[in-house]
C-alpha cells in the first residue's frame, strides 16, 4: 500500500510568487491534515479535512493560504503571495475514519524556501 | 491551550549509551500521547503511543510511560545505536481524530 505522498519535495520561489503544494493521502483515508515546521521549531497544525470538508482550519496563518481537497481525495495548499516567513517544511498526514485513535501517517514533506 | 515541551537538542551520545528525552505536556482532559521520529531524508513515523494514564508505549527498544501525575511522557532507550540518529518529536492529541500538537523536536546524534 502506498504511503502519503507530497509534491514537490522542494520548492524555491521568490517573495510575491505563488506556490501550490500537493498531498496524496493513503487511499481510503478520510482525514487529511496539513502541518508546517518553520526553522527547526515545533511542527504546527494548519488544518484538517474530513473527506472534502474543512473540519478545523484554526491553524491557517492568514488568508494568503488556501487549502482544498477535491472530491475528498488529494489536497492542495496554495500560498499566494508568498512571504519570507512562509519558508519551512510542510507536512501532510492522513488517517482513516474510525482508525486507531489519533494515529496519523505522514508524508515526507515539502521544503519551501522563499527568497 | 494545549502544549508540549521537550528537551532541547542536539543530543550527542556514544553507541550503547542510555537515552532519555524529556517531554512534558499541558492539556485539558485526557490526551493521547505520541513519539514520532524523523530519520534523515524521510517523513515522520510514529514510534510509539499511549492513550491513557500509566500506559507504556514501546517499539524498537524505545519506551515511554504516560505519567498523568507529572504530565510527562519521557522517551527512553537502554542502548542506542548509530541508526537511531534522527529527530524525535513528542506530541499529543486531545480530540478524537483531531490535530496533533508537537514539541519542538530533539535531534539525536549517535556516534560509533
Amino acid at each position: 500500500e502506498a504511503g502519503v505522498t507530497q509534491f514537490p519535495s522542494h520548492s524555491v520561489i521568490e517573495k510575491g510568487q505563488t506556490v501550490t503544494l500537493r498531498c496524496d493521502p493513503i487511499s481510503g483515508h478520510d482525514n487529511l491534515y496539513w502541518y508546517r515546521r518553520v526553522m527547526g521549531k515545533e511542527i504546527k497544525f494548519l488544518l484538517h479535512f474530513v473527506k472534502e470538508s474543512k473540519q478545523d482550519e484554526s491553524g491557517m496563518p492568514n488568508n494568503r493560504f488556501l487549502a482544498e481537497r477535491t472530491g475528498g481525495t488529494y489536497s492542495t495548499l496554495k500560498v499566494q503571495p508568498a512571504e519570507l516567513e512562509d519558508s519551512g517544511v510542510y507536512f501532510c498526514a492522513s488517517s482513516p475514519a474510525g482508525g486507531f485513535p489519533y494515529e496519523q501517517y505522514f508524508g515526507p514533506g515539502t521544503r519551501l524556501t522563499v527568497t | 491551550g494545549d502544549s508540549v515541551t521537550q528537551m532541547e537538542g542536539p543530543v550527542t551520545l556514544s553507541e550503547e549509551a542510555f537515552l532519555t528525552i524529556n517531554c512534558t505536556y499541558t492539556a485539558t482532559g485526557y490526551p493521547s500521547l505520541f513519539w514520532y521520529v524523523q530519520y534523515p531524508g524521510e517523513g515522520l513515523q510514529l514510534l510509539l503511543k499511549a492513550t491513557k494514564a500509566d500506559d507504556k508505549g514501546s517499539n524498537k527498544g524505545f519506551e515511554a510511560t504516560y505519567r498523568k501525575e507529572t504530565t510527562s511522557f519521557h522517551l527512553e532507550k537502554g542502548s542506542v545505536q548509530v541508526s537511531d540518529s534522527a529527530v524525535y518529536f513528542c506530541a499529543l492529541s486531545s480530540n478524537q481524530g483531531g490535530k496533533l500538537i508537537f514539541g519542538q523536536g530533539t535531534e539525536l546524534s549517535v556516534k560509533p
